[in-house]
């Protein structure tokens, strides 16, 4: 079983619709999470901390939901420029190596 | 240019050459990451430096693989005797402690270099 699974996509989403995914992961001792943004051939950009109460930054909301071991993101008013894979991240410790999901794939269409 | 940088970007390389890559983090930084990722792939991890020492190191780091940060600024990965299974993206990552941020580290990521082997 992978640290940490996600849905591959491709989520395809209407400009201006809303879109939610989720990832779960597979160590209960767990200390942080993240959002990481890939776009296509480039490096992973942190997009956002995912904190224990959920967090929004803009038109992203994070969710963790520790008894179930999952986190979700969801995109408001989706942008074109929000096509991108979305790989969802865990440290096991609070600092140290990063346990990546293989990334859910967003697709904005006009 | 302040982010973490990598050289080369591309590489080329015929199976069985030895290929090295270099990462200058972002100079505050005291920790720096290497991964590795493939096609449909998140990255993966291979191994953590803190300042001049290794502290962890992969499964995935065979012995064709070192890596090395002399004084704790840059660092290099070699890969010898390289085989096709090595072409992949290779990201170098560095952090230090987030003001702000409660326990936190978070972690930026170079271009990457990335290796075809022929």
């Amino acid at each position: 079983r992978k640290e940490v699974e996600q849905d591959p996509g491709p989520f395809n989403v209407p400009e201006g619709a809303t879109v939610a995914f989720n990832c779960t992961y597979s160590n209960s001792a767990s200390q942080s999470f993240f959002w990481y943004r890939q776009d296509c051939r480039k490096e992973p950009k942190l997009l956002m901390s995912v904190y224990s109460s959920g967090n929004e930054d803009g038109r992203f909301t994070a969710q963790l939901n520790r008894a179930s071991q999952y986190i979700s993101l969801l995109i408001r008013d989706s942008k074109l420029s929000d096509s991108a894979t979305y790989l969802c991240v865990v440290n096991p410790d609070s600092w140290g190596k990063l346990q990546f999901g293989a990334g859910t794939q967003v697709v904005v269409t006009p | 240019d302040t982010g973490v940088s990598q050289d080369p970007r591309h590489k080329i390389t015929k199976r069985g050459q030895n290929v090295t890559f270099r990462c200058d983090p972002i100079s505050e930084h005291n920790r720096l990451y290497w991964y590795r990722q493939t096609l449909g792939q998140g990255p993966e991890f291979l191994t953590y430096f803190q300042n001049e020492a290794q502290l962890e190191k992969s499964r995935l780091l065979s012995d064709r693989f070192s890596a090395e940060r002399p004084k704790g600024s840059f660092s290099t990965l070699e890969i010898q005797r390289t085989e096709q299974g090595d072409s992949a993206m290779y990201l170098c990552a560095s952090s230090g402690r987030d003001r702000g941020f409660m326990g936190t580290d978070t972690q930026y990521f170079g271009p990457g270099t990335r290796l075809t082997v022929l």
